[in-house]
Formats: structure tokens, C-alpha cells, sequence
């Protein structure tokens, strides 16, 4: 099936850095989520963005959805420790209780 | 609230065996589950989606006879993995709707095939 790809694909940061990752696709999307990943764990969602455009905080995370709807970014800013796991970009077509086309995840990991 | 479980978290089984994993709900009625599945270090790859009451819709590639998906109930969707083998190893992972806005997702279940 189809994958969003995201890059970086792993990062190493230390505390307190701003990260960037972002998140592209072939094709144009509706609704772009976010989700978090701790090892042996389903997602958990940390922000959904339903317009070209937009761009949302929650907490020390941020992300924008793309004027061409085919990609987003996500930012973290100030990191910390537990910040440590891996990121992933979804797209929908029909919002978020549709089916989620996940993109191939990015590994943060940060280090004192 | 919207809390979505799984049951087994880890399975063990032998090759030819049939493992059923619960998906539940527990406290909303969703509309609709799916079940992804996650081999290591990749992504969530969608298998199904799962109505209430009806047949479930399976993506292109995934074996409708060897995944088995009953939705008897708003709460409650299993996924039945017949006759497993070695490369069905995988973590499988269930999502359920409560509203148009909203996908909670299980813990998952680690599913591994001697």
C-alpha cells in the first residue's frame, strides 16, 4: 500500500534542542495527523490538522499542514528526555476516524 | 475516556495454529475498528476496516481467509489469524472510531509464530 515518507528517518539530539521533521506524499490529503510511538505501544495522536494551511501547537509541539496538501511538518521545540520515541505522519481523506495512510516514521532520540 | 483495549498484549504459537486477538471499545460504542499491522522498525500498515454488523473491507494484498475479522458488537472486533506461519509474526495493532474526528488506537498484541 501506500506510504508517506518522512525524513529525517532517526535523529540524535540532545536536551533542549528544537526538532524538525516533516512528512510528504505523492498525493493530496484532507486530514495530516501526528502520532507518537513508545516501544511495544499502539500511537498516540498529538495533533490533527484539517486545512491547508494551518498550523497548530500543542505544548511544545507544532505542525503545519501544507498549502499543496501533500505534506506537513511537525516541530518540537526545547526537547527532553521523554520526548524520546518514534514519530509518525498520517494522512486521511475523510478525516480522522477514516482510514489512516501512515508514513514511515521517524526515531528521535535524545540524549542529556 | 476513549480508551481502547487488546487482548492477548503477546501471543506465542506453533506454526499451524489459529490466534485470536480482541479489540474492545470500553468505554464508547465505535463505529468502526481497523487493524493495522507493524513488522520492526516500520510503519503501521492498514489490513482491514471493520463495521459493526457487517463484512469487514480488506486492503489489497491482505488474505481475507487467513485474517478473519468478526465486529459482533459496537465494542468488540476480533481478528482471527488461521493456521499461522512464521512470516505472520508481527504486531498487530486496532483502532476504533468514536465520532467523524476521532481514531483511538489499542496497545497492540505481539504475535509470534515458532
Amino acid at each position: 500500500g501506500q506510504q508517506l515518507n518522512q525524513s529525517p528517518q532517526s535523529m540524535f539530539i540532545q536536551e533542549g534542542e528544537d526538532v524538525s521533521m516533516n512528512c510528504t506524499s505523492s498525493s493530496i490529503f484532507n486530514t495530516w495527523l501526528w502520532y507518537k510511538q513508545d516501544p511495544g505501544e499502539g500511537p498516540v495522536l498529538l495533533i490533527a490538522l484539517y486545512k491547508a494551511g494551518e498550523l497548530t501547537s500543542n505544548g511544545r509541539l507544532t505542525a503545519q499542514f501544507g498549502i499543496t496538501r501533500k505534506d506537513s511538518f511537525l516541530n518540537i521545540s526545547a526537547s527532553i528526555p521523554s520526548d524520546v520515541g518514534i514519530y509518525f505522519c498520517a494522512g486521511s481523506y475523510t478525516g480522522t476516524a477514516s482510514k489512516l495512510t501512515f508514513g514511515t516514521g521517524t526515531r528521535l532520540q535524545v540524549t542529556l | 475516556g476513549a480508551v481502547v483495549s487488546q487482548h492477548p498484549s503477546w501471543v506465542i504459537c506453533k506454526s499451524g495454529t489459529s490466534v485470536k486477538i480482541e479489540c474492545r471499545s470500553l468505554d464508547f460504542q465505535a463505529t468502526t475498528m481497523f487493524w493495522y499491522r507493524q513488522f520492526p522498525k516500520q510503519s503501521l500498515m492498514l489490513m482491514a476496516t471493520s463495521n459493526e454488523g457487517s463484512k469487514a473491507t480488506y486492503e489489497q494484498g491482505v488474505e481475507k481467509d487467513k485474517f478473519l475479522i468478526n465486529h459482533a458488537s459496537l465494542t468488540l472486533s476480533t481478528l482471527t489469524v488461521t493456521s499461522a506461519h512464521p512470516e505472520d509474526s508481527s504486531f498487530y495493532i486496532c483502532s476504533a472510531t468514536r465520532t467523524y474526528n476521532e481514531q483511538f488506537f489499542g496497545p497492540g498484541t505481539r504475535l509470534t509464530v515458532l
